[in-house]
């Protein structure tokens, strides 16, 4: 079965710029988040979704960082303009719906490092 | 509201040597509580879990973890650690089963 996938693995833009990351959780898991990793520090959510609806966006910078998961499926995050302190890792993960195997487990992807110049 | 705490940022120990890493947590009912590990690169791979019932829970490459609710403690153990196992540790607590809580991490360092 294949796992969380993300890319790119790797980011590095220059301040203003826009980026965005794309994830594709594993299939079949309705419930996906985007979780914010600064160094030395755990993941903190994002925004989670439960298929095609964000039911949790209030960590969100919504100035600018945007979300969206059309059909349910992959997600995409969004950071326009990027700004210094936006350099991290963004973790995708997903869970599978409530009363399958792995039920309140988050499996997680490798994560996108963005470094931000 | 919920908190998480590992008092320790890192730990070293040698190898074939046994290890505890402290976890506390702040929740008002039975928390569901997990141990992930983080290897450098990597994304974070679930250990163990704690929902209900036993409060010694096994879970991969030899990690067991025991619920304490008197002491809001979910400490993570292994008797004996192995060179691969130096990464990163997390502890989480979950509101229900969609809503989770991460620890600042417990680096592992292994000594040959």
């Amino acid at each position: 079965e294949a796992g969380v996938v993300q890319s790119p693995r790797y980011k590095i833009i220059e301040k203003k710029q826009p980026v965005a990351f794309w994830c594709n959780p594993i299939s079949g898991h309705n419930t996906l988040y985007w979780y914010l990793q600064n160094l030395g520090q755990g993941p903190e959510l994002l925004i989670r979704y439960e298929n095609e609806e964000a039911v949790d966006d209030s960590q969100l910078p919504k100035d600018r960082f945007s979300a969206e998961r059309l059909k349910g499926v992959d997600s995409t995050l969004k950071i326009q303009p990027a700004e210094l302190g936006d350099s991290a890792v963004y973790l995708c993960a997903s869970s599978p719906p409530s009363g399958s195997p792995g039920t309140g487990e988050l499996f997680f992807g490798e994560g996108s490092r963005l470094t931000v110049l | 509201a919920q908190s998480v705490t590992q008092p320790d940022i890192h730990i070293t120990v040698s190898e074939g040597a046994s290890l505890e890493l402290r976890c506390n947590y702040s929740y008002g009912a039975t928390p569901y509580l997990f141990w992930y590990v983080q290897s450098p690169g990597q994304g974070l791979q679930l250990l163990l879990k704690y929902f209900s019932g036993d409060t010694l829970v096994q879970g991969i490459k030899g990690f067991e973890a025991e619920f304490k609710r008197s002491q809001s403690s979910f400490n993570l153990r292994k008797p004996s650690v192995h060179w691969s196992d130096a990464a990163e540790y997390f502890c989480a607590v979950g509101e229900g089963t969609y809503k989770y809580i991460f620890g600042t991490g417990t680096r592992l360092k292994v000594l040959a």
